[in-house]
């Protein structure tokens, strides 16, 4: 079974602050993807990571696989109220059957 | 983007009762659905994976019986709680993909929230 392990579990952080949260695993994956999920909705896809070593930003999100594909992270550059949700690092393994493994979550408060 | 849909958002039911959630991909053909559970501040919990046309396979620990899926058309699955109890009230999530093929997007929808009395 691939474990996802994030942390923080929770973060709590002003405006204009930066951040960092991270999904570590000891199973290697073949692509990993971050999501976003707000109180009664379902998760949305920020970005796919599929390369050892990549690094992709999305506006104000930096996102990052490990070189050996185990681990990821996701820097958050001046933080805003919008951006407080629950962030979700999922995995996909090789041999798996095509099912993607959720991390533990990572929920962040941006307050004013 | 691709939209995936879910009814209802919200039941409520009384305990023995069965619930069926309908999860319908809107402008793709889903070849692939996906169910999953959340409880209050806990992560995804994959539960099942149903193909068109073919039974669904159940990931460890999640009753089959109990748990019925159905996935008869390419953009229709259906997840039924039957004899709901008071520990199935949960967030129900499904996501549907277009294909069968692992790195292909999966879509997911709004989420369903069970409570069961």
């Amino acid at each position: 079974t691939q474990l996802l392990e994030q942390s923080p579990q929770f973060l709590s952080i002003q405006e204009g602050e930066n951040l960092t949260v991270y999904c570590n695993s000891s199973s290697v994956f073949s692509s990993l993807q971050w999501y976003r999920q707000e109180p009664g909705e379902g998760p949305v896809l920020l970005v796919t990571v599929v390369t050892g070593g990549e690094v992709k930003k999305l506006k104000r999100l930096t996102f990052q696989f490990g070189d050996a594909r185990k681990d990821s992270s996701l820097h958050i550059t001046a933080a805003q109220p919008g951006d407080t949700g629950l962030y979700l690092c999922a995995g996909l393994a090789t041999g798996t059957a095509s099912k993607l493994t959720f991390g533990t979550g990572t929920r962040l408060q941006v307050t004013l | 983007g691709a939209v995936v849909s879910q009814h209802p958002s919200r039941v409520i039911c009384k305990s023995g009762t069965s619930v069926k959630i309908e999860c319908r991909s809107l402008d793709f053909q889903a070849t692939t659905m996906f169910w999953y559970r959340q409880f209050p501040k806990q992560s995804l919990m994959l539960m099942a994976t149903s193909n068109e046309g073919s039974k669904a396979t159940y990931e460890q620990g999640v009753e089959k019986d109990k748990f019925l899926i159905n996935h008869a058309s390419l953009t229709l699955s259906t997840l039924t709680v039957t004899s709901a109890h008071p520990e199935d009230s949960s967030f129900y999530i499904c996501s549907a993909r277009a294909g069968r093929r692992e790195r292909e997007t999966q879509y997911f929808g709004p989420g369903t929230r069970l409570l069961v009395l």
